[in-house]
């Protein structure tokens, strides 16, 4: 049973550009939400994807961009990389019909901006 | 808005020996779910233990106990016998009932000594 997948492991880009990550969910996971764990911090949402919409937004600018597939996967896009934006990552996945509440995570991404 | 509060930043103990992790919560919910998350070196957030507000009895997961107590909006994790592989950051985590996001706190490192 394939758990969470993410890629890339790492990425270095710099100040202005653009990044996407991408995300696979748990085999039975239709839902897929992103989360941003700055360095020694809890992570923070950034939003959830069901059904190819954003369900729901944390307080991240509109750099912070999404999209989700009909298979389930997921990406993330950053546009205009600030320096702030260098963090972890993790994307999580759980099941819209049965727990839910339970989010599995994915190793994350680690990404620095220069 | 719903926070979570980790006093403890670091702790260690003893192989074999039993650690408390503190974690209080505020919210108006009635109802909703407790989680511990554990992140060794490695960075994946493993999903510990999880907890529904409605339910009295504390949930339990071979050596991983909770103490729940909704009155004083306090989730406590109990490791008895740790292990060395119990050496990870844990985050407490709080989801509302009709919720989709995961509220993390701050997180305390845990360091199990042999």
């Amino acid at each position: 049973d394939a758990g969470v997948t993410q890629s890339p492991t790492h990425l270095i880009k710099t100040r202005g550009q653009q990044v996407t990550l991408r995300c696979s969910p748990k085999s039975g996971h239709d839902t897929v939400s992103w989360y941003q764990q700055a360095l020694g911090q809890g992570p923070q949402f950034i939003f959830q994807y069901y059904e190819e919409e954003e369900r729901q937004r944390g307080n991240f600018p509109d750099r912070f961009s999404g999209h989700q597939f009909p298979n389930y996967s997921s990406e993330l896009n950053v546009n205009a990389l600030l320096l702030g934006d260098s963090a972890l990552y993790l994307c999580a996945s759980s099941s819209m019909y049965g727990g839910r509440e339970t989010q599995y995570f994915g190793p994350g991404t680690r990404l620095l901006v220069l | 808005a719903q926070t979570v509060t980790q006093s403890q930043p670091e702790m260690s103990v003893q192989e074999a020996e039993t650690v408390t992790l503190s974690c209080t919560y505020d919210t108006s919910e009635n109802n909703y779910y407790l989680f511990w998350y554990k992140q060794p070196p490695s960075r994946q957030m493993i999903l510990v233990i999880r907890q529904e507000a409605y339910k009295q009895q504390n949930a339990t997961e071979n050596r991983f106990s909770v103490n729940f107590q909704k009155a004083a909006k306090s989730f406590s994790l109990k490791i008895s016998d740790s292990q060395l592989g119990d050496t990870a950051m844990y985050f407490c985590a709080f989801m509302p009932e009709y919720g989709n996001k995961l509220v993390f706190g701050a997180g305390t490192i845990l360091r199990v000594k042999s």
